[in-house]
């Protein structure tokens, strides 16, 4: 059974980059033809779609983002990770990872708080 | 970037009922299509892809049709544990988008 997990610190100071870490397990990130995901979702707020990437390293990023995002992965480690430069207090939120295009599964998420 | 929006944005409803959840996408979309859950604290749960595929494992009284820019998503009779906030979101084109979410509560 698939899972992944999330990970990564909890409180990031304004101006600094925030950096995550999906780990999966239960199956190889390379093996099959997926996108693997970042979405996010600010306290008491809807659901955005950070970006994707293929374990080839093709990457497909939110535009409202894109300038401050990059997602990489790892094949070695069975892990993709997200990093998001100048954070302020609106990139507070749950950060999730995630299978697909249409996701899943999803990990469980974690909570970035931006605050100094 | 396709929009998606969903009616309404709150639902009150009592078990057994028969609900249905509309979204609309600012342009065609095909099939291209999801539909989650979110529960308080927990992360979303693929209920249904490609518009109408229900994911393996969700009960059968969770249902979806449409295509092109107009998609529901129904709950034949609804059980406890079905309060919960509902999204769609296309996969269409990048970027991915969600619609804003259909809480729906207990009357």
């Amino acid at each position: 059974q698939l899972q992944l997990q999330e990970s990564g610190p909890g409180l990031v100071k304004p101006s600094e980059t925030l950096s995550l870490t999906c780990t999966v397990s239960g199956g190889s990130i390379s093996s099959s033809s997926y996108y693997w995901g970042w979405i996010r979702q600010p306290p008491g707020k809807g659901l955005e779609w950070i970006g994707s990437i293929y374990y080839s390293g093709s990457t497909y990023y939110n535009p409202s983002l894109k300038s401050r995002v990059t997602i990489s992965v790892d094949t070695s480690k069975n892990q993709f990770s997200l990093k998001l430069s100048s954070v302020t207090a609106a990139d507070t939120a749950v950060y999730y990872c995630a299978r697909g295009n249409w996701f899943d599964p999803w990990g469980q998420g974690t909570l970035v708080t931006v605050s100094s | 970037a396709i929009r998606m929006t969903q009616s309404p944005s709150s639902l009150s409803a009592s078990t057994g009922d028969r609900v249905t959840i509309t979204c609309r996408a600012s342009q065609g979309i095909s099939s291209y299509l999801a539909w989650y859950q979110q529960k308080p604290g927990k992360a979303p749960k693929l209920l249904i892809y490609a518009a109408s595929t229900l994911q393996s494992g969700v009960p059968s009284r969770f249902s979806g049709s449409g295509s092109g820019t107009d998609f529901t998503l129904t709950i034949s009779c609804l059980q406890s544990e079905d309060f919960a906030t509902y999204y769609c979101q296309q996969y269409y084109s990048y970027p991915i988008t969600f619609g804003q979410g259909t809480r729906l509560e207990i009357k």
